[in-house]
């Protein structure tokens, strides 16, 4: 089974309308992130949290909003959602505390991400 | 303004040859640098670099960091068709990861 997990994988929906996807992951991370991606310009950051109290913008956060409803689960809302935010998006996790798998490494500085397998989302 | 710059953006070689792309960055408070491979689907962690100078390698790829030049170059020998792919180059930026555009590197047979 997937670590990280997104739901929808495909949507496509209507200018003006609400859109939530949803991030789940069972790697037991604190820290989860939203990104999207956009041909030529990578993977851009919209929201990060680090625990479920702790939630902060990105790049671009415009547009977007987020909720972080357990450890396991990090949401991103898209209220009004406008033809330029079609893309890809992707959630990660990361726990720079936790060694995985690299032995001597120091605590808080490992911060590889465990992406999910991406949310293509088209606005009409 | 941060920013992680990748070059080339593209890039088309032939089976057995050596590749070289390349991050630089400009970044407040640099941590890690770290390099992806994405395929058709989400990005997967290749290596992450934080000292200048030591090379991290997994089999024919390898990777090194120049904190002085603000840069690393992920080098593939031996090239083949499997490594076609989008490499990422992130930088950790205090609690931020700001991404490059990316290399899309095709190998043809």
């Amino acid at each position: 089974d997937a670590d990280v997990t997104q739901t929808p994988r495909n949507r496509i929906t209507k200018t003006g309308k609400r859109i939530m996807l949803e991030c789940s992951q069972t790697k037991g991370h604190d820290r989860m992130y939203w990104y999207r991606q956009d041909p030529g310009l990578g993977l851009r950051l919209i929201y990060y949290s680090f625990d479920v109290k702790d939630i902060n913008k990105g790049e671009i956060s415009d547009g977007y909003s987020v909720s972080r409803q357990a450890q396991a689960k990090f949401s991103l809302s898209l209220e009004s959602a406008i033809p330029n935010q079609t893309a890809l998006y992707f959630c990660a996790t990361s726990d720079p505390n936790k060694a995985a798998g690299t032995s001597g490494r120091p605590r808080g500085t490992y911060n590889e991400q465990f992406f999910g397998p991406g949310t293509r989302l088209t606005v009409l | 303004e941060d920013k992680v710059v990748q070059s080339p953006l593209s890039l088309v070689v032939h089976e057995g040859d050596t590749v070289t792309l390349n991050c630089s960055y400009e970044v407040t408070n640099f941590r890690s640098l770290l390099w992806y491979k994405q395929e058709k689907k989400a990005p997967t962690f290749l290596f992450m670099l934080t000292s200048s100078g030591i090379e991290k390698k997994s089999g024919r790829l390898s990777s090194i960091l120049d904190k002085k030049e603000l840069s690393s170059i992920l080098n593939i020998t031996a090239t083949q068709t499997g490594d076609s792919a989008i490499y990422l180059c992130a930088v950790e930026d205090n609690n931020d990861m700001r991404f490059g555009a990316g290399t899309r590197l095709t190998v043809k047979p």
